[in-house]
């Protein structure tokens, strides 16, 4: 069964700090893997895509790191700020054709003065 | 703001009442989505459009029947629904269906079912 996991479900960190946040998947075939940002009451904002030959990607403070082999994917925040706060959502496409995205349950970030 | 809009923004509405939500993208996208977002579970994807044609129906219920006039206008028509109902529903849009097009999402639509 296509499944995406992240961990930890919810984190607390101080600003100014880093924080990585863990996707793993059994999605099969794979295509993609995309990190979004979710604030509360908005609607899912697309960080980066990576596809399997990819296994680094950075956008500005975020960098995500996908190990195709492992089916492993991490979103590490660099230097993180209050408008930090926010879901992060690791999303999975298929390349079976059909137009699934397995997304996972997102990791809620906290981040406080 | 991403291009895609979503009215209304927060609804409350009975068992009994008939309801609808649009969307609009105003990106020139030629594929649109609805999905249901429920506390603590991940996004389910409801239905796809392409070019106005339905492509993909999720084994949604028939309380929700989607509408797209148009590449620009994308309609969820409510009725009947259940307390179990009660989530935010988001639309997006991409370019087109192929799998390195980027989903652009609407704020959502917050649906609470008394």
């Amino acid at each position: 069964k296509n499944q995406v996991e992240q961990s930890p479900q919810s984190l607390i960190i101080l600003e100014g700090k880093n924080c990585t946040l863990q996707c793993n998947y059994t999605v099969s075939p794979f295509s993609n893997l995309r990190w979004y940002k979710q604030d509360t009451g908005r609607g899912p904002v697309s960080l980066t895509i990576m596809t399997f030959s990819e296994n680094t990607k950075s956008n500005g403070r975020y960098t995500a790191t996908l190990d195709a082999d492992t089916k492993q994917s991490s979103l590490h925040i660099t230097a993180s700020q209050l408008s930090d706060s926010a879901s992060y959502i690791c999303v999975v496409r298929d390349s079976s054709g059909t137009y699934k995205y397995i997304f996972g349950t997102g990791t809620r970030l906290k981040v406080l003065a | 703001e991403t291009g895609v809009t979503q009215t209304p923004r927060h609804l409350v509405m009975g068992m009994t009442n008939k309801k609808s939500l649009k969307c609009e993208q105003h990106l020139g996208h030629n594929a649109m989505y609805w999905y249901k977002q429920s506390a603590k579970k991940p996004l389910e994807l409801m239905f796809v459009y392409s070019l106005e044609e339905r492509v993909e129906n999720n084994s949604v219920p028939s309380r929700f029947s989607p509408e797209c006039p148009n590449s620009s206008h994308l309609f969820l028509h409510l009725h009947t629904l259940q307390p179990e109902d009660s989530a935010l529903y988001l639309c997006a849009s991409s370019q087109d269906l192929g799998h390195s097009y980027e989903q652009y999402f609407g704020p959502g639509t917050r649906l609470t079912v008394t």
